[in-house]
């Protein structure tokens, strides 16, 4: 286990709703990455918080928001879903910002979208 | 646009069998390479992580190699058990840019008794 973890584990929301998911980074970790994972395929970076500022971002719309807090834990908010947000939401939390820093995944969120 | 691809795509062997899966990569500029393993439905789970100058990495039967000249990278299992069925995933880290991880799709071994 990494000490990374996840809340809810799994998810069913309709088209159009909002969802939040979250995620407790390691103890002492300052950065938070959230990635989209369909199913077959790998990763797909959507942004990253260092000490509770936006880090860098991937090809996602706006509608995908997120927040860090204080204490580092995550959010990651979804406005106006759509069939193609089905995906396992993972986030992965490092003691830096700085590329060479492994990445702690966690379990992961899997948002199921009808 | 950073790019990295992995082959083949799914893989089945027998159990004590030795494999080797496969990355190339455009990812620039360089910073490191890192192989996972998946499990299914779960987080990925580091197993080696290599700078421009390494050009190989061992972690108990997993040894991964790293060409930065040609941009290849390979992940060699040896004595496959049953526990290493899982997707394999390389990632390549670019030293700027918004998207600093470029994951590749991965690939699917499954190993048989």
């Amino acid at each position: 286990e990494t000490g990374v973890t996840q809340s809810p584990t799994h998810l069913i929301k309709t088209r159009g709703q909002q969802v939040t998911l979250r995620c407790s980074s390691q103890s002492g970790h300052n950065t938070v990455s959230w990635y989209q994972q369909a199913l077959g395929q790998g990763p797909q970076f959507i942004f990253q918080y260092y000490r509770e500022e936006e880090n860098g971002r991937g090809n996602f719309p706006p509608r995908f928001s997120g927040l860090q807090f204080p204490n580092y834990s995550s959010e990651l908010n979804v406005n106006a879903l759509e069939l193609d947000d089905s995906a396992l939401y993972l986030c992965a939390s490092s003691l830096s910002r700085e590329v060479s820093y492994e990445q702690y995944f966690g379990p992961g969120t899997r948002l199921t979208v009808t | 646009k950073n790019q990295v691809e992995q082959s083949p795509q799914s893989l089945i062997i027998l159990e004590g069998k030795n494999c080797t899966l496969q990355c190339n990569y455009t990812v620039s500029p360089f910073s490191n390479l890192r192989w996972y393993k998946q499990d299914t439905g779960r987080g990925p789970v580091s197993l080696t992580i290599m700078t421009f100058s390494e050009n190989t990495k061992s972690n108990g039967r997993y040894t991964a190699t790293l060409d930065a000249d040609t941009k290849q990278s390979s992940l060699h299992i040896t004595a496959s058990q049953l526990s290493d069925s899982a997707s394999y995933i390389c990632v390549v880290s670019a030293n700027f840019g918004n998207e600093k991880l470029t994951f590749g799709t991965g690939t699917r071994l499954t190993i048989i008794p």
